[in-house]
C-alpha cells in the first residue's frame, strides 16, 4: 500500500516550452501533497504545499507562477513549470501525505528528471 | 528554518558491519521519519517514529525517537551490499507548516563486499 506514482519520470524540453509533472497516489487519498526538487548530491527541497481543492503555499523563493499547482483531487497534483528555462533543470518529487489516526507519513513518488535544453 | 544536523555525511563500511547514523535538531520534532534513496529514485520511508523515547525496528533496521525529541538516530545491523544508497532523516516541528518534513542532508552508505 501507500504508493505514490509520477508521470513522466523524464522529460526533455526547449527553453520556453511548459512541462506538466503529475502525481498520484494510486491506493490511497491524500490530502496533501508536497513538490520538492532535488539538485545533485544535494537533499530535497521543499517547494510547495499542495491541499486538494485550495491554493498551494510556496515557500520562500519559490515563484508561484513559474511553477504551478493544482490539486484537484484525492489522488492528483500536477507541477506545471512554465516557460521553463535551463536552469529549472532538476529533479522534481512528489510526495503524498497518508494520515491515518493522527500519524504523519508521507510517501514519495520515483521522481521527475526535467532537462531543460 | 529549522535545519537538521544529520551525521556522517558519508560512511564505507565492510559488509557484514553495523552502522549507525544519526539527526539532532535545535528545536523540538513531533515526527523523525527515516528515508532511504537510491540514485534517480524517490525517497521510500523506512520507518516513521512518533513518540519520545520509541524504539522501532524494520527488519535490519533500527530507529529510536531520542528522549529531548531533538534526535533520533538509525542503525543497520549485519550491512549487506543492497544497503548502498543515501539515508536521510525528516521530522515535523511545531514552528512549521503542517505535515511539512524537514529533511537533514543525508548519509551516503556505501557497502564494501
Amino acid at each position: 500500500g501507500a504508493v505514490v506514482s509520477q508521470h513522466p519520470s523524464w522529460v526533455i524540453c526547449k527553453s520556453g516550452t511548459s512541462v506538466k509533472i503529475e502525481c498520484r497516489s494510486l491506493d490511497f487519498q491524500a490530502t496533501t501533497m508536497f513538490w520538492y526538487r532535488q539538485f545533485p548530491k544535494q537533499s530535497l527541497m521543499l517547494m510547495a504545499t499542495s491541499n486538494e481543492g485550495s491554493k498551494a503555499t510556496y515557500e520562500q523563493g519559490v515563484e508561484k507562477d513559474k511553477f504551478l499547482i493544482n490539486h484537484a483531487s484525492l489522488t492528483l497534483s500536477t507541477l506545471t513549470v512554465t516557460s521553463a528555462h535551463p536552469e529549472d533543470s532538476s529533479f522534481y518529487i512528489c510526495s503524498a501525505r497518508a494520515a491515518s489516526g493522527g500519524r504523519n507519513e508521507q510517501f514519495f513518488g520515483p521522481g521527475t528528471r526535467l532537462t531543460v535544453l | 528554518g529549522q535545519q537538521l544536523n544529520q551525521s556522517p555525511q558519508s560512511m564505507f563500511i565492510q559488509e557484514g558491519e553495523d552502522v549507525s547514523m544519526n539527526c539532532t535538531s535545535s528545536s523540538i520534532f513531533n515526527t523523525w521519519l527515516w528515508y532511504k534513496q537510491d540514485p534517480g529514485e524517490g525517497p521510500v520511508l523506512l520507518i516513521a517514529l512518533y513518540k519520545a523515547g520509541e524504539l522501532t525496528s524494520n527488519g535490519r533496521l533500527t530507529a529510536q525517537f531520542g528522549i529531548t525529541r531533538k534526535d533520533s538516530f538509525l542503525n543497520i545491523s549485519a550491512s549487506i551490499p543492497s544497503d548502498v544508497g543515501i539515508y536521510f532523516c525528516a521530522g515535523t516541528y511545531s514552528g512549521a507548516g503542517s505535515y511539512q518534513l524537514t529533511f537533514g542532508k543525508g548519509t551516503k552508505l556505501s557497502v564494501i563486499p
